[in-house]
């Protein structure tokens, strides 16, 4: 079965350091791959995402990602946290031409002035 | 702004009784979603329309329904309501010219008491 793993639970950075939140997913074959970010009493917001080609992704936000197949890893980094960007992440997977998203359980972050 | 609009964006009901959670989809998309998002279980994959027709359902209580109308807005019913079924219930919505991706709309509150 489909699934997406997000091992951190919370991050805690502070504020100008480098982040990077990891997720891996089980699939038999390439899916497509997302990246959402929830602020508090907010929605869901698109980061970022892949579905093919080069495997370095830029997204919103100044938040970039890179799908390693080898890994099975679509890991998002940030090279300069912003207090702002202090909300949950959300990996999703979804097989290539659908859009049955499977989603990791989050991952949040926590920003030290 | 994703262009998904949902209402009520709170609610708050006693154990037994029934709402209904309305959405309105981004411009032109075909498609919405619902999800559910609880501190125990995540987000969780509800059920899918497309132009009117249920396409796809995922976890969906039997005491949950939902129906896309000709307008293409989507409406959530939730029945004989428990505790647990208290969440953040999202709709989403995409189209043609999404890309693959989905769309969140900012949620709506349930609570039950």
């Amino acid at each position: 079965a489909q699934s997406v793993t997000q091992p951190d639970i919370h991050i805690t950075v502070s504020e100008g350091a480098s982040l990077e939140l990891r997720c891996n997913y089980s699939y038999g074959a390439t899916p497509y791959l997302f990246w959402y970010v929830q602020s508090p009493g907010q929605g869901l917001q698109l980061l970022l995402k892949y579905f093919s080609g080069d495997t370095l992704v830029q997204g919103i936000k100044g938040f970039e990602a890179e799908f390693k197949r080898s890994q099975s890893s679509f890991n998002l980094r940030k090279p300069s946290v912003h207090w702002s960007d202090a909300a949950e992440y959300f990996c999703a997977v979804a097989p290539s031409g659908t859009y049955k998203y499977i989603f990791g359980t989050g991952t949040r972050l926590k920003v030290l002035a | 702004d994703s262009g998904v609009t949902q209402t009520p964006k709170h609610l708050i009901t006693a154990t037994g009784q029934r709402v209904t959670l309305r959405c309105s989809p981004r411009s032109g998309d075909l498609s919405v979603y619902w999800y559910q998002q609880s501190l125990d279980q995540g987000l969780q994959f509800l059920i899918q329309y497309y132009n009117g027709e249920e396409r796809a359902k995922g976890n969906i209580l039997e005491r949950f329904s939902a129906q896309q109308f000709p307008d293409l807005h989507s409406e959530l019913n939730l029945s004989s309501l428990e505790l647990g079924d208290s969440a953040l219930y999202f709709c989403a919505s995409t189209g043609t010219g999404s890309g693959n991706t989905i769309y969140f709309g900012e949620g709506s509150w349930l609570t039950v008491v």
